[in-house]
């Protein structure tokens, strides 16, 4: 069965660092792009990042350019989100998400929580 | 940067009405590059239309997607009460991938 779970999210001061992993079973991978896309509490959905299957080819928002850094394993079939200098606007409930045709199947999130 | 506003931010309606969403892009999306979402309190958002007017797997006819270059719209033709949800617009045909804010389908 195709589906995608998001671990890491838990508390952490302003200025600390976490990373994300998100672990994909049921599909070939490596054939897709990748996506995190994160949502503040009772606010809208923010897409973060994306990275080509081949990891060639990544992309940021400018809310998280130059402090986040998206990677993959394929070999792993695993998704990577790694979070450095964190802020308190980053706390939000964080989604990985495959794309195909649009976002067709997104994990159940991983909450990050930027507090002191 | 694709800036997508949707309207209106909530949609007040009965079950067997038709709910019309719109969105707006501030610059035309690559064709055919464009989905809704469906998202319930305490859910992860569903796919609901992509390709502008194709059904996601499990979507059932009543939703349909139409539009174009800056203008793109969602219609549920008779509202169940399963429908009533939050309606998410987002285009992935350029980067960075945006959604628009949202709109609120609510009895």
């Amino acid at each position: 069965q195709v589906q995608l779970v998001e671990s890491g999210g838990t508390l952490v001061k302003p200025g600390g660092s976490l990373r994300l992993t998100c672990a994909a079973s049921g599909f070939t991978f490596s054939d897709y792009y990748m996506h995190w896309i994160r949502q503040a509490p009772g606010k809208g959905l923010e897409w973060v990042s994306f990275i080509s299957g081949s990891s060639v080819h990544t992309y940021y928002a400018d809310s998280v350019k130059g402090r986040f850094t998206i990677s993959r394993d394929n070999a792993k079939n695993s998704l990577y989100l790694q979070m450095n200098n964190l802020r308190d606007e980053d706390t939000a409930l964080y989604y990985c998400a495959r794309e195909w045709s649009a976002f067709d199947i997104w994990g159940q999130g991983t909450v990050v929580t930027v507090s002191s | 940067e694709i800036v997508l506003t949707q309207s209106p931010g909530t949609l007040s309606l009965s079950p067997g009405e038709r709910a019309t969403l719109s969105c707006r892009a501030s610059q035309a999306v690559n064709s055919p590059y464009f989905a809704w979402y469906q998202q319930k309190p305490g859910q992860v958002p569903r796919l609901v239309i992509y390709g502008v007017s194709s059904r996601a797997t499990g979507i059932p006819d009543r939703f349909s997607g139409s539009g174009s270059g800056t203008d793109f719209t969602l219609t549920i033709s008779r509202l169940e009460p399963e429908d009533f949800a939050v309606y998410f617009c987002q285009q992935y045909g350029s980067s960075p991938r945006t959604f628009g804010q949202g709109t609120k389908v609510e009895i």
